[in-house]
């Protein structure tokens, strides 16, 4: 059964710095998702990544994904207040493609 | 073009009670799929709709039940409301087999209150 972890599960951290948030998984998955979400609200996709190495960017944000290490990285470059949410990531088990298993979540704090 | 409409997005209940949630996919998307979100337990996934079939279902009592019509509308019913089904439910909008390399939509989810 697919299980997915991320860490850390809180960064606060100061405005211009770089992290990287963790995504593991368990066992094989069909692709990588990653959302986004502000307090109160929905879900919103970043980045889908479907092929082992595959590499996305948009804006300040970049997802990578290595299969063989069934791990996935978000990478936040110079952060500003405005990415401020918590944000998920989540595979498919395979063969079950419509079913989504999240991580539990990161909160990310960006502090002026 | 419009997104992923759920309604209502508040609803009180009172435990013992039944309660139907509604979710219209985005134009032309044919898979609806939903999610629980609570504190707790985080994002579960209940089940995924296509073309009117349940093509996955995910470890909630029977209580938790769905269905899909022939506009690709999707409902999903919880009977006999408990405390614990307090919690926002997500519905996300996908283009269906074959398709999901594009991801999925989510809409704003309704925030149920059992009391």
């Amino acid at each position: 059964e697919l299980k997915v972890e991320q860490n850390p599960l809180f960064l606060s951290m100061q405005e211009g710095k770089n992290y990287t948030i963790y995504c593991n998984y368990s066992t094989t998955s069909d692709r990588l998702y990653w959302y986004r979400q502000d307090p109160g609200k929905s879900l919103e996709s970043l980045f889908v990544l479907l092929s082992n190495g595959a590499v996305k960017q948009e804006g300040r944000l970049m997802a990578s994904l290595d299969t063989k290490a069934r791990l996935s990285t978000l990478h936040i470059t110079a952060a500003v207040h405005d990415l401020s949410a918590t944000y998920f990531c989540a595979g498919s088990p395979t063969g079950n493609t419509g079913k989504l298993i999240f991580g539990q979540g990161t909160t990310l704090q960006v502090k002026p | 073009k419009a997104g992923v409409t759920q309604t209502p997005r508040y609803l009180i209940k009172t435990r013992g009670q039944q309660v139907t949630l509604s979710c219209s996919p985005i134009s032309g998307h044919r898979s609806v799929s939903w999610y629980q979100q609570t504190p707790g337990q985080g994002l579960q996934f209940l089940f995924e709709y296509f073309s009117e079939t349940q093509r996955n279902k995910g470890n909630f009592p029977g209580r938790f039940s769905g269905r899909q019509f022939s506009n690709s509308r999707s409902e999903m019913n919880v009977s006999t409301l408990e405390l614990g089904d307090s919690a926002l439910y997500l519905c996300a909008s996908g283009k269906g087999p074959g398709s999901e390399n594009y991801g999925y939509t989510f809409g704003s989810g309704t925030r149920l209150t059992v009391v």
